[in-house]
C-alpha cells in the first residue's frame, strides 16, 4: 500500500531551527510538497521538490532522497506564527496526490 | 499565484437538508478540481476528482449520490452534500489544477460543515 510517515508532534523554541521528517512508500512519485496548515484553514504551499537535493526558500528549506524514500522541511528562526501542522505529501505514478498525517509544530517563547 | 475561492467559509445546516459548496478558479481556468474532507486532527481525504464537461470520479468508499460534484464550467466546480446527516459535519476543502503543471496546487479556503 502507499504509505506516508512523518511524526505526529513538534515542539520548538522561537528562533531556533526545527526539522520535519517525512519518510514515504508510494507506487511511483512525481514529486513531493510540503504545505503549512494552520488550525481551522485550508493548507497553503510551502515547497516543491521532485529531484534529489535542498531547496532554500527564505526561512524554510526543503529535501529530498528519492532513492531513501525521504524528505525533511527545515524551519529557522523560528517564530511565534510557524505554530502550525505541517503536511508531506506526495504525487504517485498516477498524479494522485498521497497525504500525510502531518505534523503539529507547537512553538514556545 | 492563483486564486481559488470557496464559498460559504461555514454553515450550519439541520439534518436530512442539503447543502452546497462553491469553488471557484478567480483567475485561471481550472481543468480539474479536488475535493478533500478532512476530520479533525486528520489529515485530507480526497473525496473525489472533478474534469470539466465529465463525470466525477469518486474514491472507494465516498458516496456519489451522497456527494454530488458538478464541474459545468473551467471556473466553477460544486460538492452538493444531500441528506446530510451529523456524521458529514466535516471541514471540506476545494483545490484547482489546470492539469499541467503539478508544481502548486491551489487550494480554496475551506468550508466548515456543522450538521445539527
Amino acid at each position: 500500500g502507499q504509505n506516508i510517515d512523518q511524526p505526529t508532534e513538534m515542539t520548538a523554541t522561537e528562533g531556533a531551527i526545527v526539522q520535519i521528517n517525512c519518510t514515504y512508500q508510494t507506487s511511483g512519485f512525481n514529486g513531493l510538497f510540503w504545505y503549512q496548515q494552520h488550525a481551522g484553514e485550508a493548507p497553503t504551499f510551502l515547497s516543491y521538490n521532485v529531484l534529489d537535493g535542498l531547496e532554500e526558500k527564505g526561512r524554510f528549506s526543503s529535501f529530498l532522497s528519492r532513492s531513501k524514500g525521504y524528505s525533511y522541511l527545515l524551519l529557522k528562526e523560528l517564530q511565534m506564527k510557524d505554530s502550525a501542522s505541517y503536511l508531506c505529501a506526495v504525487t504517485d505514478s498516477n498524479y494522485q496526490l498521497i497525504w500525510g498525517a502531518g505534523t503539529k509544530l507547537i512553538i514556545k517563547p | 499565484g492563483a486564486v481559488v475561492s470557496q464559498h460559504p467559509s461555514w454553515v450550519i445546516c439541520k439534518s436530512g437538508t442539503s447543502v452546497k459548496i462553491e469553488c471557484r478558479s478567480l483567475d485561471f481556468q481550472a481543468t480539474t478540481m479536488f475535493w478533500y474532507r478532512q476530520f479533525p486532527k486528520q489529515s485530507l481525504m480526497l473525496m473525489a476528482t472533478s474534469n470539466e464537461g465529465s463525470k466525477a470520479t469518486y474514491e472507494q468508499g465516498v458516496e456519489k449520490d451522497k456527494f454530488l460534484i458538478n464541474h459545468a464550467s473551467l471556473t466553477l466546480s460544486t460538492l452538493t452534500v444531500t441528506s446530510a446527516h451529523p456524521e458529514d459535519s466535516s471541514f471540506y476543502i476545494c483545490s484547482a489544477s489546470t492539469g499541467g503543471d503539478w508544481t502548486e496546487a491551489f487550494f480554496g479556503q475551506g468550508t466548515r460543515l456543522t450538521v445539527v
